[in-house]
């Protein structure tokens, strides 16, 4: 069984400046998708960004980028220039591959961006 | 494009009822899966579902059962309520070998 690590539970970070998010994981399987998911107060889940494990570049979405170490089974979420709209509860998340529908969710870390 | 609905909102029980939740997923998408969110954790998986059978399950008990219908809409049950069910009930969908699932905004489940 997999599973995913969060252990930062809360999180604050001025505005404009950069915030890291940490996520360890834990499986045997060798291809697999991890996910960034963002949760606001609203309580929709929208996905932040994708990373494929076969892919050894980072992905990026315009202001978040990941730092993706394999053999660590590390995956961090980097929020640049961090704004108000920011603010919210934030997954990392696990997926065999080909099916993201079965996801393991970590237990999250609330980020609050200060004006 | 519809985006994934979920119905209803809010709903209060009684410990030992039964509940049904709704789901409708968004255009396009042919796989549903159930995630049980409590308040404070990261959701969980419940099962999903492709065509209109079981395709995978969490660790959750027989009381948890689904549906999913032609029209690829899902419905989850609760029979025998308990009180640790109160939790945000998530469903998303996603297509086949997708790499990723959208999520609809989910029913606040209250069990007293």
């Amino acid at each position: 069984a997999q599973t995913v690590t969060q252990s930062q539970p809360e999180m604050s970070v001025q505005e404009a400046e950069t915030v890291t998010l940490s996520c360890t994981y834990d499986t045997s399987e060798s291809n697999y998708y991890l996910f960034w998911y963002k949760q606001p107060p609203s309580r929709q889940m929208i996905l932040v960004i994708r990373q494929e494990a076969y892919k050894q570049q980072n992905a990026t979405e315009n202001r978040f980028s990941v730092n993706f170490q394999k053999a660590a089974k590390s995956f961090s979420l980097k929020i640049s220039d961090s704004q108000l709209g920011d603010t919210a509860m934030y997954f990392c998340a696990f997926a065999p591959n080909t099916n993201a529908g079965k996801s393991t969710f970590g237990d999250g870390t609330t980020l609050t961006v200060k004006p | 494009e519809t985006g994934v609905t979920q119905s209803p909102t809010h709903l209060i029980k009684t410990r030992g009822q039964q509940v049904t939740l709704r789901c409708s997923s968004q255009s396009g998408h042919n796989t549903v899966s159930w995630y049980q969110q409590a308040l404070g954790q990261g959701p969980q998986f419940i099962f999903q579902y492709y065509r209109e059978e079981e395709n995978g399950r969490g660790n959750f008990p027989p009381r948890f059962s689904g549906l999913q219908f032609p029209n690829y809409s899902s419905e989850l049950n609760v029979n025998a309520l308990e009180l640790d069910d109160s939790a945000l009930y998530l469903c998303a969908s996603s297509r086949v070998g997708a790499e990723t699932q959208y999520f609809g905004p989910g029913t606040r489940l209250l069990v007293l």
